[in-house]
């Protein structure tokens, strides 16, 4: 089954304990993003990968890093966690076909930094 | 001022009614626009993806892009229960996807 993974899918922490938010996909799509989604702010890019070893910084990096060392991986780091980083966030991968993008997102991983 | 702006609801209906969902944006350089559905406790998935100006039909939902007046709409006919979800609009400059703009998002609830 075509799908995006994401683990853990629920995370209670301590700020300042550094986290990872795990990322995978089977579909060999190279463009793989990063968002967070707020109430009031809906869904906003964190970073994005065209493809290995090829990142950049979408909207909101501040207190991110990523990392593409494989097609199919595409890890968050959130090396100091503050409270203002708890949401919801999820990973997604995009194809593009016949001129269009879709962007298939994973489950979600709802994070709480107290 | 947001990007994209986006009613954010919640918005109930009675089943069979047409939903008309609506976004406006400032950035005149947005060239696709989609609409995603999200369910709870889901991640979005795509509904409709248009390419500037006019109309796409599909099935029961239709979506309409008036760049003039930077405004995109999405029409449910015959909405039923299983419509009841947050509706996202988004938007890019190119076809890429790398700078994807989401709307906040519109929670709509059909109720049998």
């Amino acid at each position: 089954e075509a799908q995006v993974t994401q683990n853990p899918r629920y995370l209670i922490t301590v700020t300042g304990k550094k986290l990872t938010v795990t990322c995978s996909q089977n579909m060999n799509h190279e463009y793989m993003s990063w968002y967070r989604q707020d109430p009031g702010l809906g869904l906003r890019q964190i970073y994005y990968s065209m493809n290995v070893e090829v990142t950049d910084k979408g909207d909101v990096p501040e207190g991110y890093k990523v990392s593409r060392k494989e097609k199919r991986n595409f890890p968050l780091i959130l090396e100091s966690p503050s409270p203002n980083q708890t949401s919801l966030y999820f990973c997604a991968s995009t194809r593009w076909s016949g001129g269009r993008n879709e962007q298939f997102f994973g489950p979600g991983t709802r994070l709480t930094v107290l | 001022q947001k990007e994209v702006e986006q009613d954010p609801g919640p918005l109930s209906v009675p089943e069979g009614a047409i939903v008309s969902l609506n976004c406006t944006y400032s950035n005149s350089a947005f060239q696709y626009f989609m609409w995603y559905r999200q369910y709870s406790r889901k991640g979005p998935e795509l509904l409709m993806y248009t390419y500037s100006s006019g109309n796409k039909e599909d099935g029961r939902f239709t979506a309409q892009v008036d760049k003039s007046s930077k405004y995109i709409s999405l029409f449910i006919r015959d909405s039923q229960p299983s419509d009841s979800a947050t509706y996202l609009c988004a938007m890019s400059e190119e076809t890429s996807g790398s700078r994807l703009t989401f709307g906040e998002g519109t929670q709509l609830t059909v109720n049998p």
